[in-house]
Order: C-alpha cells, then structure tokens, then sequence
C-alpha cells in the first residue's frame, strides 16, 4: 500500500505563473488535507477537503489559490499568479477518518523566481 | 477555534538523558484528539504518539511518553533514554473529531553525544 505521493517534490516558477501541487491519498482515504510550511515555521492548515467536497478552507487565502478533490484522480492545489510570499514547502496528509493518525506526502517544496 | 502553544522553539538534551517537550491547547470541544508528530531533516513527518482526551490513561510508545493534564489543557512529550536519531522539530497537535488538525509551531530539538 503506497504512501501518500505528492509530485512534484520540487517546483519552481517565476512569478505571475500558475503552480499546480498534485496529492494522490493513500488508498481508501477520503479525507486530505493542505498545510503550507514556512522555513523554520510550523505547518499552517490551508484547507480539509472530502470526495468532490471542500470541508473547511479557512486557512486558504481568498484569492489566487483553489484546492479540489474529485471523484477520480489526486487532489489538486492550485495557486495562481504566484508571487514570492508563496515559495515554502506544501504538505498534504490523508486519513480515513478524523481523528485518526493522518499520513503525510513528502512535501512539494514551491520556489517563486 | 483551536490553538495549540509551545512554548519552547529549541532545546538540548544529553545523549541517554530524559527531555520533555511542553505544549498547551485550547479547544472548546469537549472530544478531540492530541498528537506529537516529528520531522527530521528529511522533512517527512512522522506521527510519534496520539491520545484521545476521553481517555485518562497517558499514551506511551516505547521510549515515548505523555503526561496529559485536561484540566490544564496540557499535553506534553517525554522522551527517554535520547537518541542522536531523536533530534527534530517536534510539532503537537489537535483536533476534534469533525475538524482540520491544529499544529503549534514546534520545537527543535538537539541530541548532544
């Protein structure tokens, strides 16, 4: 049974690109969640989501970044029109349910040029 | 809203020794879950403990430990027996059973041979 599987683990833009994070969960998970990391900083929530639903996007700022879970396929983050403040690394986790151990991606670590 | 409190950005501990890692929270639920996630320089991270707040018993997994105070809203991570493999950021953690994992925003900890 893989792991969570984020690619790329290494992204770079330039800014006023669009960046586009990929989180496949692990099997028979439905629940995926988003944090950002900055260097040195704790993993910030960005946002929970379920099959083809958005739980809570609370932490995710209300422009330029989207997040989906569809039905078939990985979870997407979206972050368009990049700019600098956005280089950090991006974590995604999964877990059957809430409340039980979530299991972490390596991480895609967001470069803004 | 949840918060989570640690109060110390880094530590040291002797090779062999005991330390323990402080951290306070705030919830408003009154079922929920607190874990002790680690990441190394590898930057994956690793669930080392979790407890469910409904149970008084503290959560132990091996050399690692809790003392878990409701009341006080603390939750703190004791590791014994230190090893150099133990030196990484140490993030606590909540959540309730319908909700986002909180993260504090960590502790470093260094292993002194």
């Amino acid at each position: 049974n893989a792991g969570v599987m984020q690619n790329p683990r290494h992204l770079v833009r330039r800014r006023g690109q669009e960046a586009r994070l990929r989180c496949s969960p692990m099997k028979g998970h439905s629940h995926v969640y988003w944090y950002r990391q900055l260097p040195e900083e704790g993993l910030k929530f960005m946002v929970y989501l379920q099959k083809e639903n958005i739980i809570d996007e609370s932490g995710m700022p209300k422009e330029r970044f989207s997040a989906e879970f569809p039905k078939e396929g990985p979870s997407i983050l979206r972050i368009q029109q990049v700019v600098r403040g956005d280089s950090a690394a991006y974590f995604c986790a999964s877990s059957p349910s809430p409340g039980l151990k979530l299991f972490f991606g390596s991480g895609t670590q967001l470069s803004v040029l | 809203a949840q918060t989570v409190t640690q109060s110390q950005p880094e530590m040291s501990v002797q090779e062999a020794e005991t330390v323990t890692l402080s951290c306070t929270y705030d919830t408003s639920e009154s079922d929920y879950y607190l874990f002790w996630y680690k990441q190394p320089p590898s930057r994956q991270m690793i669930l080392v403990i979790r407890q469910e707040a409904y149970k008084q018993q503290n959560a132990t997994e091996n050399r690692f430990s809790v003392n878990f105070q409701k009341a006080a809203k603390s939750f703190s991570l004791k590791i014994s027996d230190s090893q150099l493999g133990d030196a990484a950021m140490y993030f606590c953690a909540v959540t309730n059973r319908d909700d986002k994992i909180i993260f504090g925003k960590g502790t470093r900890l260094h292993i002194l041979p």
